[in-house]
């Protein structure tokens, strides 16, 4: 059973530009959700992302997009990048969308997001 | 509005002796609480979690203990050993609704001296 991969590992980008990040969920689960974590901060509730659609968003700007594809795999998108976008983006699979024990959050390493 | 709060950004303990991390809630909404453990360049790991229902989960060396009415919970790692050191979050789980995300703490740096 292979657990929450997420790519690129590092990535640089300037103002301006665009990004996508890329998550592979934990086998079995069919849920995805994104956090990102600014420096000596915890982890921010960006979107989740169930049976590939979005099924709840946090305090983020539109130009936060995401995508989840059949295989339960999903993409984070920021346009129009912004200085304080730099962070570390997390993203987390559970087997479904309901809380409690049976839907515990499991996460990948992260991308390390760096905007100049 | 910090809804989940770990005050104490640092903590160092000796091995074998008890490690007691410290989270406080103000929502009294939240229903499922946990503990994740991170290490650098690493992601969140799952360590122990417990419903709201219960005030206390053991799970061999950690248990956590949930205090609703003051909205409070607490982790204890005994004995406590060097490879614990790492920065633990609390997290409290809410209904958003449709959708449970989670909301952490800023996290403690606990550090286990050999």
């Amino acid at each position: 059973e292979t657990g929450v991969t997420q790519s690129p590992t590092h990535l640089i980008k300037t103002r301006g530009q665009q990004v996508t990040l890329r998550c592979s969920s934990q086998s079995g689960h069919n849920t995805v959700s994104w956090y990102q974590q600014a420096l000596g901060q915890g982890p921010q509730f960006i979107f989740q992302y169930y049976r590939e659609e979005e099924n709840g968003r946090g305090n983020f700007p539109p130009r936060f997009s995401g995508l989840q594809f059949p295989n339960y795999s999903s993409e984070l998108n920021v346009n129009a990048l912004e200085l304080d976008d730099s962070a570390l983006y997390l993203c987390a699979s559970s087997l479904a969308s309901g809380g409690g024990a049976k839907n515990i959050q499991y996460f990948g390493a992260g991308t390390r997001l760096s905007v100049l | 509005d910090q809804q989940v709060k770990q005050n104490s950004p640092s903590l160092s303990v000796q091995e074998g002796r008890i490690s007691i991390l410290n989270c406080d809630y103000t929502n009294s909404m939240f229903d499922y609480f946990l503990w994740y453990k991170k290490y650098p360049a690493e992601g969140p790991t799952f360590l122990i979690s417990i419903s709201s229902i219960k005030d206390k989960n053991e799970d061999g060396r950690f248990t956590v203990f949930l205090n609703k009415s003051a909205k409070h919970l607490s982790l204890h790692i005994v004995p406590s050993q060097p490879g614990d050191s790492a920065v633990y979050f609390c997290a409290a789980s809410v209904d958003f609704p449709g959708t449970y995300k989670y909301i952490f703490g800023t996290g403690t740096r606990l550090k286990v001296l050999a």
